[in-house]
């Protein structure tokens, strides 16, 4: 499959503990975009990175949220000290930095409950 | 950040039969694109269909057509010959040929009956 894919798929974890979501791009594609969805709600943009420098973090993304891209492959998502307001669905997706207007694909996401 | 408007939270369609869905942005660009991503239910968001702000032609793939209107900062989205494969969440999204984030509206379940 060579599609955008992410892990784990489903993520339940108490409040105040740390959880970590990894994404795995298209592997040519060197854009790679963190959405957060809520319940009835369209995605909301969190941060953005271009091969593995993050050029624009959302005023969503609080300091106890980071983002990573090491190699400019993979890319993880950690938010530390997990609250109930965290519950959502996350979304990764890629795109190919080359083409304008240019389509971004879609993982099937991270669904996290905060108990 | 742009704002996208859907103000149609559900609709529902007759399999075979012609649906509308709204969406309006607000902007101070000329340029920028347009996109309806479709959200089956447990599975991943798709591309439908994608317009550019500096063509006039409406964009159209297969069963799906938009009604872009540049100055009524609105653009539609037309499923005709619904199939019950097309129930889904549909979101419109704004982006701007400065930037690369999306910008979503807050979508609109397409239910459709058989």
């Amino acid at each position: 499959d060579t599609g955008v894919s992410q892990n784990p798929r489903h993520k339940i974890t108490k409040r105040g503990q740390n959880v970590t979501f990894r994404c795995d791009p298209i592997s040519e594609h060197n854009r790679l975009y963190w959405y957060r969805q809520t319940l009835g709600q369209g995605p909301e943009f969190l941060t953005y990175f271009q091969n593995e420098a993050q050029l624009e973090k959302s005023r969503l993304l609080s300091d106890r949220f980071s983002a990573e891209r090491p190699k400019g492959s993979f890319s993880t998502l950690e938010i530390q000290r997990t609250e109930q307001g965290d519950s959502a669905m996350y979304l990764c997706a890629s795109s190919l930095a080359a083409l304008a207007g240019v389509e971004q694909f879609f993982g099937p996401g991270t669904r996290l409950t905060v108990l | 950040a742009q704002t996208v408007t859907q103000s149609q939270p559900e609709m529902s369609v007759q399999e075979a039969e012609t649906v509308t869905l709204s969406c309006t942005y607000d902007t101070s660009e000329s340029d920028y694109y347009l996109f309806w991503y479709k959200q089956p239910p447990s599975r991943q968001m798709i591309l439908v269909i994608r317009q550019e702000a500096y063509k006039q032609q409406n964009a159209t793939e297969n069963r799906f057509s938009v009604n872009f209107q540049k100055a009524a900062k609105s653009f539609s989205l037309k499923i005709s010959d619904s199939q019950l494969g097309d129930a889904a969440m549909y979101f419109c999204a704004y982006r701007s040929t400065n930037d690369y984030k999306l910008s979503f509206g807050a979508g609109t379940t397409v239910t459709v009956r058989a």
